[in-house]
């Protein structure tokens, strides 16, 4: 079945205590991406991955790492989570070509609280 | 710098009514992507719908339509007969994307809020 998995689904965790959050995808897509969701907010996109070794930072880059050492993979690390990074984090991939509208595919969400 | 904006935080609909509900965005590209995306509780990401800015016709999928407005940089999503399944988040979103350079980011809106009434 061709889907994105995030791991953990629900994390609890304390200011400072480093973390990361697991992206993998089994379709072969190119690009890969972290997004945060906070009520009244929508979704805002963290960075993104065009392929391996490539990231950007999108909208809302402080406080977050990634990399892209595998093209399945592309976990989010937070190096030192304080409580505003408490958050629904999503990470989506879809296909990248100059011609398309290639449409993202969605993991579950990883649900982080931060005391 | 890109914005796409959702005035309605939450709409409410009989069943088996018509629904719009409305974006706006602001851009200075001529090429991009518009979508509309779906959460209902279970929290997870649906696409409903989507439009290339480069195409007058909007697009449609079954009961849901756009009504894509370039010049108005407007894009409002209409549901027709109205379902109970309907009822969720609604977000709004933008994507452009410059190949050459590597760009190919999304912006979304806030979100609106449908509630299906029986």
């Amino acid at each position: 079945e061709a889907q994105v998995t995030q791991n953990p689904r629900y994390l609890i965790t304390v200011t400072g205590k480093k973390l990361t959050v697991t992206c993998s995808q089994n379709m072969n897509h190119e690009y890969m991406s972290w997004y945060r969701q906070d009520p009244g907010l929508g979704l805002r996109q963290i960075y993104y991955s065009m392929n391996v070794e490539v990231t950007d930072k999108g909208d809302v880059p402080e406080g977050y790492k990634v990399s892209r050492k595998e093209k399945r993979n592309f976990p989010l690390i937070l190096e030192s989570p304080s409580p505003n990074q408490t958050s629904l984090y999503f990470c989506a991939s879809s296909l990248y070509s100059g011609t398309g509208h290639n449409e993202q595919f969605f993991g579950p969400g990883t649900r982080l609280t931060v005391l | 710098a890109q914005t796409v904006t959702q005035s309605q935080p939450e709409m409410s609909v009989q069943e088996a009514e018509t629904v719009t509900l409305s974006c706006t965005y602001d851009t200075s590209e001529s090429d991009y992507y518009l979508f509309w995306y779906k959460q209902p509780p279970s929290r997870q990401m649906i696409l409903v719908i989507r439009q290339e800015a480069y195409k007058q016709q909007n697009a449609t999928e079954n009961r849901f339509s756009v009504n894509f407005q370039k010049a108005a940089k407007s894009f409002s999503l209409k549901i027709s007969d109205s379902q109970l399944g309907d009822a969720a988040m609604y977000f709004c979103a933008y994507r452009f994307d410059r190949y050459t350079s590597g760009t190919y980011k999304y912006i979304f809106g806030t979100g609106t809020r449908l509630k299906v009434l029986a």
